[in-house]
C-alpha cells in the first residue's frame, strides 16, 4: 500500500528557509489522480493546510502562507517537497505530508508520520 | 475565506453514550466535508468523507451527516478507544480544518 515519509532538518534558524521532502512508496506520483499536500500542526494546536501539488506541477497554496510557500514535485524520485521561507518561531510545528484523491472527494486518506521542525537560533 | 467552526471544543461522556460533534461552515460547501480522529501523539486518521461516507475500516458506530453549512459527526456508542481529538475539514477550494473537539471519557 502507499506510504508517505517526511524528511528534512529538525532545526531551522529564524529568517532561513525550511525545506522538507515527502517520499512516496507503493505508488507513483506520476500516475496522476492525487493531490499531494503539506499540513502542519503547531504544538498542542490544530491542523493547518499549507498547500498541494499535482503531478503536473500545478499548485494551490493556503492564502495565509502563499507568499512564503513553494511546493515542488520530482516524479523521477517519487517525491514532493516543501519550502517555507523567512521562518520564525511561529513556524515551529509538526509537518505532515498527505495524499488526497483528485476525484471522488475523499479528502486526506493517507498521511505520513510527521516530522517535528523547530525554529530557533 | 470560509471558516469552519466546531462545537463543543471539548466534551466528556460515558462509555456507551451517544456523542455528537457539530461543524459549521461560514458559507455553503455542499458535501465537501471530512472528519478525522487524532489520538494523542498519533497521525490524524480519516473517518468520514463526503460528509457521510465511512472510510474503509472505520467502525460503523461512527457516522456523519449534513450538507451546505451544518454537519455532524456521531458516535453511536462511545468506546474507550474513541478518546481523541476530532477535526472537521472542508476540501473544496482552500482546505480548512475546524479547531478540533477533544473527547474524553467521564
Amino acid at each position: 500500500q502507499v506510504q508517505l515519509q517526511e524528511s528534512g532538518p529538525g532545526l531551522v534558524k529564524p529568517s532561513q528557509t525550511l525545506s522538507l521532502t515527502c517520499t512516496v512508496s507503493g505508488g507513483s506520483i506520476s500516475s496522476g489522480g492525487y493531490y499531494w499536500s503539506w499540513i502542519r500542526q503547531h504544538p498542542g494546536k490544530g491542523l493547518e493546510w499549507i498547500g498541494y501539488i499535482y503531478y503536473s506541477g500545478s499548485t494551490y497554496y493556503n492564502p495565509s502562507l502563499k507568499s512564503r510557500v513553494t511546493i515542488s514535485v520530482d516524479t523521477s524520485k517519487n517525491q514532493f517537497s516543501l519550502k517555507l521561507s523567512s521562518v520564525t518561531a511561529a513556524d515551529t510545528a509538526v509537518y505532515y505530508c498527505a495524499r488526497e484523491p483528485a476525484l471522488g472527494g475523499r479528502a486526506f486518506d493517507i498521511w505520513g508520520q510527521g516530522t517535528m521542525v523547530t525554529v530557533s537560533s | 475565506d470560509i471558516q469552519m467552526t466546531q462545537s463543543p471544543s471539548s466534551l466528556s461522556a460515558s462509555v456507551g453514550d451517544r456523542v455528537t460533534i457539530t461543524c459549521r461552515a461560514s458559507q455553503g460547501i455542499s458535501n465537501y466535508l471530512a472528519w478525522y480522529q487524532q489520538k494523542p501523539g498519533k497521525v490524524p486518521k480519516l473517518l468520514i468523507y463526503a460528509a457521510s461516507t465511512l472510510q474503509s475500516g472505520v467502525p460503523s458506530r461512527f457516522s456523519g451527516s449534513g450538507s451546505g453549512t451544518d454537519f455532524t459527526l456521531t458516535i453511536s456508542s462511545l468506546q474507550p478507544e474513541d478518546v481523541a481529538t476530532y477535526y472537521c475539514q472542508k476540501y473544496n477550494s482552500a482546505r480548512t480544518f475546524g479547531q478540533g473537539t477533544k473527547l474524553e471519557i467521564k
